[in-house]
């Protein structure tokens, strides 16, 4: 199983918005919609960001949104704040295993 | 407050093996499936194997399928994973992380890092 496609890397100026794309396959990302993301700060754990597509978990910021069309999934930030300067994974079920995106970069310039 | 810590990470000689552990609390552990993780120095994440609350199903990523053995001890709210015939490939932090429903990972350790080098 590959690894799901992600940019290496985004920026924004605060206030603004940035969009990841994660891309993967008919049997990943394009039949279940089990798409979860993760952000992680150098040196820390991921953390769970977003799952099943478009749902936030307790205490993640409105300002953090995911979608799917397709085969391809996509978290957006709205609103950019500071703090948002992170690497940001997406995670796919494929069915008895999981499928890590490559990693995505946000700069906040 | 619910919490996953792992330990038992270090340098290792190629072919060597390492017995990775994660102690959780504030949750029923044997209600849930947990998994590892792992991620290569600057590289990405890689989910790695996981197991069923029962210990009943287990299962692993092709790349240490024969080489790792994950494990669980419920009455010790603990994980375990058995890593053999280390190879530099394998050098990574560690995380175990619980598994919400079937389908992602709600809740992650610090993670404990495993270094292969002669």
């Amino acid at each position: 199983q590959s690894a799901l496609t992600q940019p290496r890397s985004v920026s924004g100026s605060p206030g603004q918005s940035v969009t990841i794309s994660c891309t993967g396959t008919s049997s990943d990302v394009g039949v279940y919609n089990y798409v979860s993301w993760y952000q992680q700060h150098p040196g820390k754990a991921p953390k769970y960001m977003i799952y099943d597509v478009n749902k936030r978990p307790s205490g993640v910021p409105d300002r953090f949104s995911g979608s799917k069309s397709g085969n391809t999934a996509s978290l957006t930030i709205s609103g950019l704040q500071a703090e948002d300067e992170a690497d940001y994974y997406c995670c796919s079920y494929a069915g008895s295993l999981y499928v890590f995106g490559t990693g995505t970069k946000v700069t906040v310039l | 407050q619910v919490q996953l810590v792992e330990s038992g990470g270090g340098l290792v000689k190629p072919g060597g093996s390492l017995r990775l552990s994660c102690a959780a609390s504030g949750f029923t552990f044997s209600d849930y499936y947990m998994s590892w993780i792992r991620q290569a120095p600057g590289k990405g994440l890689e989910w790695v194997s996981y197991i069923s609350g029962s210990s009943i199903t287990v299962k692993y990523a092709d790349s240490v399928k024969g080489r790792f053995t994950i494990s669980r001890d419920n009455a010790k709210n603990s994980l375990y994973l058995q890593i053999n015939s280390l190879r530099a490939e394998d050098t990574a932090v560690y995380y175990c992380a619980r598994v919400r429903f079937c389908c992602d990972f709600d809740i992650w350790g610090q993670g404990t890092m495993v270094t292969v080098s002669s």
